[in-house]
């Protein structure tokens, strides 16, 4: 069974502060890893991932995979307040099209 | 353009009672999926459609079932509501003839069984 891990759970930080978010997963016949962000009911996408080694950025947010070590993570710089979410990890596997399974979340909490 | 959007927003039931989830997809998509999210938990899939076919289905109970019409819009059905179904149901839509095409969520559905 395929399985996504997140950590940590939580983390409280200050604006200003860089945050690294984990997700290790076991996906049979991997095919991408994605980041999405929940702040109240829809996820939003930030990033895919296929090929190991290549950084996505957009901003603030940076995102990097490792197909070797089952990895990935999430950096965001800078931390604002609007960057308190849940940021949840999910892996695909078997088709390029196929269901995501997804870790627990990370919350975040950004404090001024 | 307008996104996934998914009705009704909020439903309270009864234990044992049915309930049907309403999600049209992102203009031009042709894929839904459908996912609970349980409070404090990441979304898990409970099933796809394309074609107006259940094309992949995650480890849920046959009480959970679905449809999608010809215009690409799905519908869930809950049989039998246990307290446990009570969370978000989220549908996704994406486009599956572009490969690795990432899935965009609805806003949810908010059921609570009591």
């Amino acid at each position: 069974e395929d399985k996504v891990v997140q950590s940590p759970l939580s983390l409280v930080v200050h604006e200003g502060d860089t945050v690294t978010l984990n997700c290790s997963y076991e996906v049979t016949n991997f095919r991408s890893l994605l980041w999405y962000k929940q702040e109240k009911k829809a996820p939003t996408f930030l990033f895919m991932l296929t090929s190991s080694g290549i950084e996505k950025k957009s901003g603030r947010l940076s995102s990097i995979l490792d197909k070797k070590e089952l990895f990935s993570i999430l950096n965001i710089t800078a931390t604002q307040t609007g960057d308190s979410a849940i940021y949840l990890c999910a892996g695909r596997g078997g088709t390029s099209y196929g269901k995501l399974t997804f870790g627990q979340g990370t919350i975040l909490t950004v404090h001024p | 353009d307008a996104g996934v959007t998914q009705s009704p927003t909020h439903l309270i039931k009864t234990r044992g009672q049915q309930v049907t989830l309403r999600c049209s997809p992102k203009s031009g998509h042709d894929t839904v999926s459908w996912y609970q999210q349980a409070l404090g938990q990441g979304p898990q899939f409970i099933f796809q459609y394309y074609e107006e076919e259940e094309r992949q289905r995650g480890n849920f109970p046959d009480r959970f079932s679905g449809h999608q019409f010809p215009n690409y819009s799905s519908e869930l059905n809950v049989n039998a509501l246990l307290l446990g179904d009570s969370a978000l149901y989220l549908c996704a839509s994406s486009l599956r003839r572009v490969a690795h095409y990432e899935q965009y969520f609805g806003p949810g559905t908010r059921l609570t069984v009591t």
